[in-house]
Order: C-alpha cells, then sequence, then structure tokens
C-alpha cells in the first residue's frame, strides 16, 4: 500500500511569487492535514481537510491556503512568498478525523 | 491549545545504551504519537499510544493519560537511532495535533 505522496520535494521560488504543493494520501484515507516545519518555530499546523471541507486551521496568514479535492488528494498554494516561507512543508492523511496520521516526506520550499 | 514539552532537548549517547524521552502534556487527549524523523526530514510513525504501552523490537512507549505524560524508551541504541524525536498530541473537540519541540538524540559509535 502506497504512503503519502508530496510533490514537487524540492523547489525554489523568489519573492513575490506563489507555489502549489500536492499531497496524494493513502488510499481510503479521506483526512488530510498540512504543517510547516522551520528551525525557529518548529511543527505548525496550518489546515485539515476532511471530505472536501477544511475543518480547522492554524494561525497563518491567508496567502496560504488549501483545498481537498473528491478523490482526497490535497493542495496548499502560498501567494506573494516571503523568505519566512522558506520551510519544509509536510502532508498528513489519516482514515478519518481522529486517529493515527502518516506523514509524507515533504516538500522543501527555499525562497530566494 | 494543549501545551507540549519535551525533554532533554538534546541526549547524547553512546551505541549501546538505554534512553528515555519524555513527553507532558497540558490537557486531556485523545490522540498520542511519537515519530522520528529522519535525515531527509519524513516524520517515521513509532507509535500511536493514546494511553497503555506498547513494545516495537528495542523501542517501547508508556503512555499515563491521568498523569498526562509519555514516555519512550530506546533500548540498546544504534547509530541509525539518531535523529528528532517528536511527540505529537490531540486534544478532544476538534483539535489540531501539537507538536512538541522534538529531543535531538545522537548515538556516538
Amino acid at each position: 500500500k502506497a504512503g503519502v505522496t508530496q510533490t514537487p520535494r524540492y523547489l525554489i521560488k523568489t519573492r513575490g511569487q506563489q507555489v502549489t504543493l500536492s499531497c496524494s494520501p493513502i488510499s481510503g484515507h479521506r483526512s488530510v492535514s498540512w504543517y510547516q516545519q522551520t528551525p525557529g518555530q518548529g511543527l505548525q499546523f496550518l489546515f485539515e481537510y476532511f471530505s472536501e471541507t477544511q475543518r480547522n486551521k492554524g494561525n497563518f496568514p491567508g496567502r496560504f491556503s488549501g483545498r481537498q479535492f473528491s478523490n482526497s488528494r490535497s493542495e496548499m498554494n502560498v501567494s506573494t512568498l516571503e523568505l519566512g516561507d522558506s520551510a519544509l512543508y509536510l502532508c498528513a492523511s489519516s482514515l478519518g478525523t481522529t486517529g493515527e496520521l502518516f506523514f509524507g516526506e515533504g516538500s522543501r520550499l527555499t525562497v530566494l | 491549545g494543549i501545551q507540549v514539552e519535551q525533554s532533554p532537548p538534546d541526549l547524547i549517547l553512546q551505541e549501546g545504551a538505554n534512553s528515555t524521552l519524555r513527553c507532558n502534556f497540558s490537557d486531556s487527549v485523545n490522540n498520542l504519537q511519537w515519530f522520528h524523523q529522519n535525515p531527509w526530514g519524513q516524520l517515521i510513525n513509532l507509535f500511536y499510544i493514546p494511553s497503555g504501552t506498547k513494545q516495537n523490537g528495542r523501542l517501547s512507549a508508556t503512555t499515563v493519560a491521568t498523569e498526562r505524560y509519555s514516555l519512550l524508551y530506546i533500548s540498546s541504541s544504534q547509530t541509525t537511532d539518531s535523529g528528532v524525536y517528536f511527540c505529537a498530541v490531540e486534544g478532544f473537540g476538534n483539535e489540531k495535533l501539537t507538536f512538541g519541540t522534538g529531543t535531538r538524540l545522537t548515538i556516538i559509535p
């Protein structure tokens, strides 16, 4: 059974650009959540989706958005990139709205 | 929201030694997981353990939910055990998974 797949794995952008990251959950999992990891702030929750609905959102500016499709795949978008957005973005999936989470390998974003 | 504290922040041990990592949390939880972050950044599931005790090879974990702490035991450490170990908890009532700041474990050959 395939794990959580995130694409792209690495990307470099410049300030002001926008970026879209993709996450394919484990087959059968309906919940997808996103986390940002930086050396200074650690692992911080971005948002969670279940059955195409956003259930929860962390304390991030409106430049960070996401969505979930009917096949449970999810995307997150960051617009007007800032240097501080450089981070490892991790996606996790779970069967339901609670329970064990499984993480992908992450997308490492560098903003120049 | 729930506060999660991990200790110690750093731990350096000789290969073959045993270690105990601690996670304290500030409220009742319905989800507690331990992860090992590999050098490439992926969080590897170690245990899903909101309560009770589990063992997997050289690793075991215990969560005492009533006293709001969890312990991760690593026996006969190997260099491949090096990395950062995270505890993450989720409270009741539509709460997000909150991570501790991690314990960085370094195993010296």
